[in-house]
């Protein structure tokens, strides 16, 4: 199956550094979605962005497709950022099933 | 408000004790599943369903059921709980795949002692 790999694991900031997430997979995609896990565990919707670029306020997202890759920004950052962010995909054979990635540890301190 | 809700957030079981999770969704999708989140492993699919009567195993469907009734209801069943389904469970919908997005219900946490 498709396989899904973040980078970095871990990552600490100082409140308003900016800082870029990674996301590459290994086939291609139909469906690429990144999302905020609270720290009460909820999944957030961040963006769905199979291809392209969007932006929401201080986040924003690439995906290029053709290079298997998509990156998530984060401008600014505030403690509130603080938290997992998973990159999910769906491809190949695996119809509507997100395949995760193993999740970035973002921790803002203020 | 577009939501998909389960219930209940918090659960303690016990072994044995057959228990029920309940998912709701108020989108009109036809795709719902089901994922169970365990440090180490990440998140894993364990039941899907295409539509109205239509369900299907997912990586990991070992020890739970499910049914799709109704559109909008995806609840999942564990008959026999055991303490390796201790976890944080997902429910979530979508429109017909592939090229639709998930959204996620609020989780729930599920320890079985």
């Amino acid at each position: 199956g498709i396989q899904v790999e973040q980078s970095p694991p871990d990552l600490i900031l100082q409140e308003g550094a900016n800082s870029t997430l990674r996301c590459n997979f290994s086939d291609s995609v139909n469906n690429l979605q990144w999302f905020h896990q609270n720290p009460w565990g909820q999944l957030i919707n961040l963006f769905y962005i199979p291809s392209g670029t969007k932006q929401n306020g201080r986040l924003s997202a690439t995906t290029v497709a053709t290079e298997r890759y998509s990156l998530l920004y984060i401008s600014s950052s505030q403690t509130t950022d603080s938290g997992v962010y998973f990159c999910a995909v769906t491809g190949g054979t695996s119809y509507g099933k997100l395949t995760f990635g193993q999740g970035t540890i973002l921790t803002v301190h203020p | 408000e577009a939501q998909v809700t389960q219930n209940p957030r918090y659960l303690i079981t016990v072994t044995g004790k057959k228990l029920t999770v309940t998912c709701s969704q108020n989108m009109n999708h036809e795709y719902m599943s089901w994922y169970r989140q365990d440090p180490g492993l990440g998140l894993r699919q364990i039941y899907y369903s295409m539509n109205v009567e239509v369900t299907d195993k997912g990586d990991v469907p070992e020890g739970y059921k499910v049914s799709r009734k109704e559109k909008r209801n995806f609840p999942l069943i564990l008959e026999s709980p055991s303490p390796n389904q201790t976890s944080l469970y997902f429910c979530a919908s979508s429109a017909v795949p592939p090229h639709t997005e998930a959204f996620f219900g609020q989780g729930t946490r599920l320890t079985v002692v």
